[in-house]
């Protein structure tokens, strides 16, 4: 079993719709959680961090439910720009402390 | 924000040579550096991690012989693919955790190599 598991998608959305992208993580060592978007043959860039009581940043909403090892990313009132790779990405709190990505889920946001 | 720069940005190479590829971070001392793998759909998959100063810790399956790592300063790390070949065919990507700025990295532009 993969350490942290996306739907591959892709999610074909119309602009403005919302979108709501889940994952979950098997380590429960995991201590940090984020959301990277990855445009294409680009690096990744840090989206935003997710904390256990839920945060958001203008149209992007980021949950953590810890017992169940589940984080989602909620975009509202989508845009053409918001066409990316979304990956879920967790650390842990021993041991190395590189991050682990999920294989991403791709998001199309059509016109 | 900080800056990490990969160089080169793309190589194009000939099976059974060498390729260096340079992560520098340029406005701030990295005490880790770390460099993943990307193939095409797949995600970001770590293959070592290069503390400044000692030897690097490498992943499960990847040959430490065939991807040198050299992390000589607290500003560069070097990753050498000795022997390349077409499957080593990838999207390599370093990141560095600044010293002063606690659990953050800062990913590099990435490098392109494609072996012929």
């Amino acid at each position: 079993r993969k350490e942290v598991e996306q739907d591959p998608g892709p999610f074909n959305v119309p602009e403005g719709a919302t979108v709501a992208f889940n994952c979950t993580y098997s380590n429960s060592a995991s201590q940090s959680f984020f959301w990277y978007r990855q445009d294409c043959r680009k690096e990744p860039k840090l989206l935003m961090s997710v904390y256990s009581s839920g945060n958001e940043d203008g149209r992007f909403t980021a949950q953590l439910n810890r017992a169940s090892q589940y984080i989602s990313l909620l975009i509202r009132d989508s845009k053409l720009s918001d066409s990316a790779t979304y990956l879920c990405v967790v650390k842990r709190s021993t041991g190395r402390r590189a991050l682990t990505f999920g294989s991403g889920t791709r998001l199309q946001v059509q016109p | 924000g900080a800056v990490v720069s990969q160089h080169p940005s793309w190589v194009i190479c000939k099976s059974g040579t060498s390729v260096k590829i340079e992560c520098r971070s340029l406005d701030f001392q990295a005490t880790t550096m770390f460099w993943y793998r990307q193939f095409p759909k797949q995600s970001l998959m770590l293959m070592a991690t290069s503390n400044e100063g000692s030897k690097a810790t490498y992943e499960q399956g990847v040959e430490k012989d065939k991807f040198l790592i050299n992390h000589a300063s607290l500003t560069l790390s070097t990753l050498t693919v000795t022997s390349a070949h077409p499957e080593d065919s990838s999207f390599y990507i370093c990141s560095a955790r600044a010293m002063m700025i606690a659990d953050t990295q800062y990913f590099g532009p990435g490098t392109r190599l494609t072996v012929l």
